[in-house]
């Protein structure tokens, strides 16, 4: 079965620079959702997206942004890297039309490191 | 701020033994998830709780879930090599059209020959 794609697997980038992470969820799954891992820690609700619409925000700094396209992929665009953005990055997916317990599905993430 | 709380961090037993994890949570919830994670890799779902839940079963695991001390228990059965992982709770607090999971601190669970 398809699973949530992410793109790259692997990203390097210097302080101050710009990244985008990518995420392709389930097909026909229309939420989708973003977290942040750092080393030995546990995920980190970033930001939720139903519809296209943002739908929920947590912990997410002003330096990053995030939209939902009309193909329901979605992209994480982060400015201003600073050294304590180096972590594992999660999308997630899943059937937000069908009312509460749905689970959500990761993708395998984006490992971000900042030199 | 942290919502669940795992115990124990790690966790070391034989192949053929159970292994208990614990998670306790804060505020009110809608369902309790448990995720396993092989070292950097992705979040596998394994089993989903509901509130009005006590217990759930899927094949060697088994969850339980007492609201009124906001705890929750997933025993491993008959644990493999390859249940080697960190498991993690996750509560989820609905808001609007989208579930929001919190993660616990996470289980280290190691299990050898």
């Amino acid at each position: 079965a398809a699973g949530v794609i992410q793109s790259p697997r692997h990203l390097i980038k210097e302080k101050r620079e710009t990244a985008t992470l990518k995420c392709y969820p389930i097909p026909r799954h229309d939420t989708v959702y973003w977290y942040q891992q750092g080393p030995g820690q546990d995920p980190q609700f970033l930001i939720s997206f139903y519809e296209k619409m943002q739908s929920d925000k947590g912990s997410i700094p002003d330096r990053f942004s995030a939209q939902q396209f009309s193909d329901y992929h979605s992209e994480l665009n982060m400015s201003s890297l600073e050294l304590g953005d180096s972590a594992l990055y999660f999308c997630a997916s899943s059937l937000g039309g069908l009312g509460d317990n749905q689970p959500q599905h990761f993708g395998d993430g984006t490992r971000l490191s900042i030199l | 701020s942290q919502q669940g709380e795992e115990d124990p961090q790690a966790l070391s037993i034989q192949e053929g033994e159970n292994a208990t994890m614990n998670c306790s949570y804060k505020t009110s919830i809608n369902n309790l998830q448990w995720y396993r994670q092989n070292s950097g890799r992705g979040l596998v779902h394994l089993i989903l709780i509901r509130s009005n839940e006590r217990e759930k079963h899927s094949g060697r695991l088994r969850v339980t879930l007492d609201t009124s001390k906001k705890s929750s228990s997933l025993l491993i059965t008959a644990s493999r090599a390859a249940d080697t992982a960190s498991y993690f709770c996750a509560t989820d607090q609905r808001r609007g059209t989208a579930s929001k999971l919190t993660f616990g601190t996470g289980t280290r669970l190691q299990v050898t020959l």
